[in-house]
């Protein structure tokens, strides 16, 4: 079974620390994907990645960034946390074999800034 | 730009019964693949089923299944025999078939809350 871990379930931070969220997956998968999921308004993405080094925007890149060192390993940074990124925080991967692949996803962090 | 739309927030069906849930999609492409994913209080999403766009036969997978009109851009879940544990959000998602770049993104409805009375 694929395996995608995220570090933590609950996270809560202070109003302009930097913040980071790690997501692991085990799969070998091409692609991992950040969403951001908010009552209301389903999952948005916010950055993906479909290879090492390589990343595009979603549809709500700012205020946030991202890295990927290894392909294993997908990191989401919000620069300077604001009260408006609470949120749950969703990591996915996927093959890029085919477009039909579907994603894996983690288990979220639910992320609280004060 | 193509966009997924949930109609129903909430649902409700006593346990062994049928529930629908319906999503609408907008689209102008022909060729892409739309999907049913479950999201339990437990939080992680999982694929309930997956209909290619070119496949004019509705997928089904054990208790739950299609109803996908292509020209109505409509793509329904279908549980038979609900059961307590599909108590979940479940979402609605778009993709397109072609290849690379952001075209590996998935597009999702809002969510519809599905609550199972015993």
């Amino acid at each position: 079974d694929v395996k995608v871990t995220q570090s933590s379930r609950y996270l809560v931070k202070r109003t302009g620390e930097k913040v980071f969220l790690e997501c692991v997956q085990d799969m070998d998968h091409e692609n991992m994907f950040w969403y951001r999921q908010d009552p209301g308004l389903g999952l948005r993405l916010i950055y993906f990645s479909y290879d090492v080094k390589m990343k595009e925007k979603g549809d709500i890149p700012e205020g946030y960034s991202v890295s990927r060192e290894k392909k294993e390993r997908f990191s989401l940074i919000l620069e300077s946390a604001s009260t408006n990124q609470t949120s749950m925080y969703l990591c996915a991967s996927s093959f890029s074999g085919g477009a039909n692949q579907p994603q894996h996803f983690g288990d979220g962090t639910r992320l609280s800034i004060l | 730009a193509q966009t997924v739309t949930q109609s129903q927030p909430e649902m409700s069906v006593q346990e062994a019964e049928t529930v629908t849930l319906s999503c609408t999609y907008d689209t102008s492409e022909s060729d892409y693949y739309l999907f049913w994913y479950k999201q339990p209080p437990s939080r992680q999403m999982i694929l309930v089923i997956r209909q290619e766009a070119y496949k004019q036969q509705n997928a089904t997978e054990n208790r739950f299944s299609v109803n996908f009109q292509k020209a109505a851009k409509s793509f329904s879940l279908k549980i038979s025999d609900s059961q307590l544990g599909d108590a979940a959000m479940y979402f609605c998602a778009y993709k397109r078939r072609k290849y690379g770049g952001a075209t590996n993104k998935l597009i999702f409805g809002t969510g519809t809350l599905l609550a199972v009375q015993p």
